[in-house]
């Protein structure tokens, strides 16, 4: 099973600030997914494939990375944007998600 | 409009099964994969399984066979996954979710359904 590690486990960013969450994977890979789960809601798809961005979401988002380190970037925090992102990788079974990142606004 | 319908909370009895259901609408359900999740107490998440509605072949995480059986019919473009021999350790909120066909990712969720199990 392919153990993905994300880091840091709670960040806290001010509006307008740049934040970079990252996934490192104990093999590589060959995707990753990347989910946004708010309070009491579903996860929902962020980003698929490593950079592609899910219908409806805002182009301050982005995913990069390879082998078996991947990032998660938004260029500028916005308050609706406080959520837990999780990314989950699907190059081997069974699919496995990070432990989450939550994100807080200051 | 893809939608996922989940049914309803569950409050059970340590040593019981329960039966969860997923309703699509808004797509062809035969076509895409549908996978569950597992979230513990506003943990991480966990994959439990996928079947393929068309064939019904099904895929387990090791660490929930014997555990979760994953069902469907076509007739009613239901998902069905029952959980046996429940213990507290299955108290968590459960997701249907569909599957996309080229990365894997699950683009459309369920709103989960919660069990409970406590004598």
């Amino acid at each position: 099973e392919i153990l993905l590690t994300q880091s840091p486990a709670i960040i806290a960013a001010s509006p307008g600030e740049k934040v970079t969450i990252t996934c490192s994977a104990s093999s590589s890979v060959s995707y990753m997914n990347w989910y946004q789960q708010k309070p009491g809601s579903s996860p929902k798809i962020w980003i698929y494939g490593i950079s592609n961005l899910a219908s409806g979401v805002p182009a301050r988002f982005s995913g990069s990375g390879s082998g078996t380190s991947f990032s998660f970037t938004i260029n500028s925090m916005e308050a609706e944007d406080v959520a837990t992102y999780y990314c989950q990788q699907r190059s081997s079974y069974p699919p496995t998600f990070g432990g989450g990142t939550k994100l807080e606004i200051k | 409009e893809v939608q996922l319908q989940q049914s309803g909370p569950e409050l059970e009895k340590p040593g019981a099964s329960v039966k969860i259901s997923c309703k699509a609408s808004g797509y062809s359900f035969t076509g895409y994969n549908m996978n569950w999740v597992k979230q513990s107490n506003g943990k991480s998440l966990e994959w439990i399984g996928n079947i393929d509605p068309y064939y019904g072949g099904t895929s387990y995480n090791q660490k929930f066979k014997g555990k979760a059986t994953l069902t469907v019919d076509k007739s009613s473009s239901t998902a069905y996954m029952q959980l046996k021999s429940l213990t507290s350790e299955d108290s968590a909120v459960y997701y249907c979710a569909r599957r996309e066909a080229l990365y894997y990712a699950m683009d459309y969720w369920g709103q989960g359904t919660s069990v409970t199990v406590s004598s």
